[in-house]
């Protein structure tokens, strides 16, 4: 089974602080995705990245980073804590070709405060 | 541009009714479409897919066709269980850089009573 493993699954931060979030798969998935799920709105895309350094930004990249130094790991950076991050952070990776490039396998999410 | 909206809910039913969950999207060219759950205190799960027109996805006892001429992916079950309560996700990907991209809808909460 595909596994995708967040670091934390709550997380508490104070608001100007640098806070990481990250993201471990162990299926050797080419694509990588971060997320934030917010009450109404859906899941909405931050970042993604199709392979080790590369990225892209997603509909919603402004205030964060991301790093994918190795393939199987990403991590999802909060440059400066605010409040309006205060959210649901999802990762998700999948493959990149094949029946199933279509599909993507979720972390169980990281619940961040930021206050 | 590409979206997926779906039904507001929460939807409560009595365990053993009928789930209908609506779903409808626009998208340019052929997109894949998917429904995604999401249990308490977990992250999304694929339940079914449907990558071209008239294809039937199916799992669990859920179903959903893809109809491309009324551009819906309708979520179904005969008989729901209080098991089924989740969030319920539809999604479509759609060609992009590096390969496609995901757009899902808003989620449909569904509460089954026993």
């Amino acid at each position: 089974d595909v596994k995708v493993t967040q670091s934390s699954r709550y997380l508490v931060k104070r608001t100007g602080e640098k806070v990481f979030l990250e993201c471990v798969q162990d299926m050797d998935h080419e694509n990588m995705f971060w997320y934030r799920q917010d009450p109404g709105l859906g899941l909405r895309l931050i970042y993604f990245s199709y392979d080790v350094k590369m990225k892209e930004k997603g509909d919603i990249p402004e205030g964060y980073s991301v790093s994918r130094e190795k393939k199987e790991r990403f991590s999802l950076i909060l440059e400066s804590a605010s409040t309006n991050q205060t959210s649901m952070y999802l990762c998700a990776s999948s493959l990149s070709s094949g029946e199933e490039r279509n599909i993507q396998y979720f972390g169980a999410g990281t619940r961040l405060s930021v206050l | 541009g590409d979206s997926v909206t779906q039904m507001e809910g929460p939807v409560t039913l009595s365990e053993e009714a009928f789930l209908t969950i609506n779903c409808t999207y626009t998208a340019t060219g052929y997109p894949s479409l998917f429904w995604y759950v999401q249990y308490p205190g977990e992250g999304l799960q694929l339940l079914l897919k449907a990558t071209k027109a008239d294809d039937k996805g199916s799992n669990k006892g859920f179903e959903a066709t893809y109809r491309k001429e009324t551009t819906s992916f309708h979520l179904e079950k005969g008989s729901v269980q209080v098991s089924d309560s989740a969030v319920y996700f539809c999604a479509l990907t759609v060609p992009n850089t590096g390969g496609f991209k995901t757009i899902f809808g808003a989620g449909t909460r569904l509460f089954v009573k026993a």
